[in-house]
């Protein structure tokens, strides 16, 4: 079935850092692709998305390229701040109204 | 920016009770969908809901569980008779039409059954 693969966590990184964080994902169609953030306490927030393949999803230093031939979608930011603590999730979507499936989540921890 | 919301944000109940988590979705939107997350575990689907039907459910969503747009702005979860395993953050999510459009969540209830 559709499945959501991301690299297991915590990730921990000093302030500065760069970093990646690894999805991919298995589906029977052409799925779009989306990274979701939960802070402390709050609920998802969409982070970014890409629709079809090659297209990147940017937003606040962050981004992700949809790589159709590595089934990848991998999460990246050049230089990580404190603020940027949290949990990501890589999901992905097949169409309007059905389930949007979640990786696991991988937990983010940055020290200053 | 619109939100949704839900309601209550903490909710303690006994086993065997009923609860209902109530959402209000962001006003335009046409899909809505609940999903649950248990504690350090992944984000689960329950329930899409579409023209006043639900359009998809997951295993999880059982006899036990029940959903309703009693009105024209509120989006309701019920669990007839609560279990200690349903203890978990519930998340209340909708989207626009098209499956480009991403979901925009809740912040959450959080349901502990003791």
């Amino acid at each position: 079935g559709d499945s959501v693969t991301q690299m297991e966590g915590p990730v921990t990184l000093s302030e500065e850092a760069f970093l990646t964080i690894n999805c991919t994902y298995t589906a029977t169609g052409y799925p779009s692709l989306f990274w979701y953030v939960q802070y402390p306490g709050e609920g998802l927030q969409l982070l970014l998305k890409a629709t079809k393949a090659d297209d990147k999803g940017s937003n606040k230093g962050f981004e992700a390229t949809y790589r159709k031939e590595t089934t990848s979608f991998h999460l990246e930011k050049g230089s990580v701040q404190v603020s940027d603590s949290a949990v990501y999730f890589c999901a992905l979507s097949l169409r309007a109204g059905t389930a949007l499936i979640f990786g696991k989540g991988t937990t983010l921890s940055v020290s200053s | 920016e619109p939100e949704v919301t839900q309601t209550p944000s903490h909710q303690v109940t006994q086993m065997g009770q009923e609860v209902i988590l109530r959402c209000v979705p962001i006003s335009n939107h046409l899909y809505f969908y609940w999903y649950r997350q248990i504690l350090g575990q992944k984000v689960e689907f329950l329930v899409s809901f579409y023209n006043n039907e639900i359009s998809e459910k997951s295993e999880i969503f059982d006899d036990q569980f029940s959903v309703e747009r009693p009105d024209g702005s509120n989006f309701t979860l019920k669990i007839r008779s609560t279990k200690l395993e349903d203890s978990a953050m519930y998340f209340c999510a909708s989207s626009d039409y098209g499956v480009n459009s991403p979901l925009h969540f809740g912040n959450g209830t959080r349901l502990t059954v003791t």
